[in-house]
């Protein structure tokens, strides 16, 4: 089974901080995703990445920054954790293997609250 | 760019009938791919269906069935004879060929006994 693991289920963190959000993923993923989840506006993607160290912006980046140094962890960073970035962070991976109809595996899910 | 559109926030359905959930997307790729996923209360992401943007037929798997009209750019999910465990968020998705995953903002759907 294919298993995406996000380092924690829950955060608290104080305004300002610097906050690390870390995923990996067991599969061998060639892609990687960061999105936010918060209710009545889905799932926004934050940032996304198809090879180590390469990155590419999703919709909503600012604010937000991203690291993949080997292929199988990408970690997401808040620079100065905001009360507006209090949401849940889904990480998911997929293969490129298969072209377009490899479907994404998702983590748990981290719900970071900034206060 | 790429876009998906849920115009439905909430459904409801009895059970043992059938609902269909509304998904239009919008993408410049000529080739891409939709899919849906279920997410329930305990926040966990399900793949349900895929569908390529070249199939021919609409694609099925088990109860879900996808109903997509590429002129009109929808893909409808059909789930048929619903049952309270279908009681979940569902989002549509679209890939293309940046690799890039958009959802939409989803549909809450309730099964009623």
């Amino acid at each position: 089974d294919v298993k995406v693991t996000q380092s924690s289920r829950y955060l608290v963190k104080r305004t300002g901080e610097k906050v690390f959000l870390e995923c990996v993923q067991d599969m061998d993923h060639e892609n990687m995703f960061w999105y936010r989840q918060d209710p009545g506006l889905g799932l926004r993607l934050i940032y996304f990445s198809y090879d180590v160290k390469m990155k590419e912006k999703g919709d909503i980046p600012e604010g937000y920054s991203v690291s993949r140094e080997k292929k199988e962890r990408f970690s997401l960073i808040l620079e100065s954790a905001s009360t507006n970035q209090t949401s849940m962070y889904l990480c998911a991976s997929s293969s490129e293997t298969g072209g377009l109809n490899t479907e994404a595996f998702f983590g748990q899910g981290t719900r970071l609250t900034v206060v | 760019a790429q876009k998906i559109t849920q115009t439905q926030p909430g459904m409801f359905v009895q059970e043992k009938e059938a609902v269909t959930l509304d998904c239009t997307y919008d993408t410049s790729d000529p080739s891409y791919g939709l899919f849906w996923y279920k997410q329930p209360s305990s926040g966990e992401m399900i793949f349900l269906i895929y569908q390529g943007s070249y199939d021919q037929q609409n694609a099925t798997e088990g109860r879900y069935s996808l109903n997509f009209q590429k002129a009109r750019k929808s893909a409808n999910l059909v789930i048929s004879a619903s049952q309270l465990g279908d009681s979940a968020m569902y989002f549509c998705a679209v890939r293309g060929s940046a690799r890039q995953l958009t959802f939409g903002s989803g549909t809450q759907l309730t099964v009623l006994p």
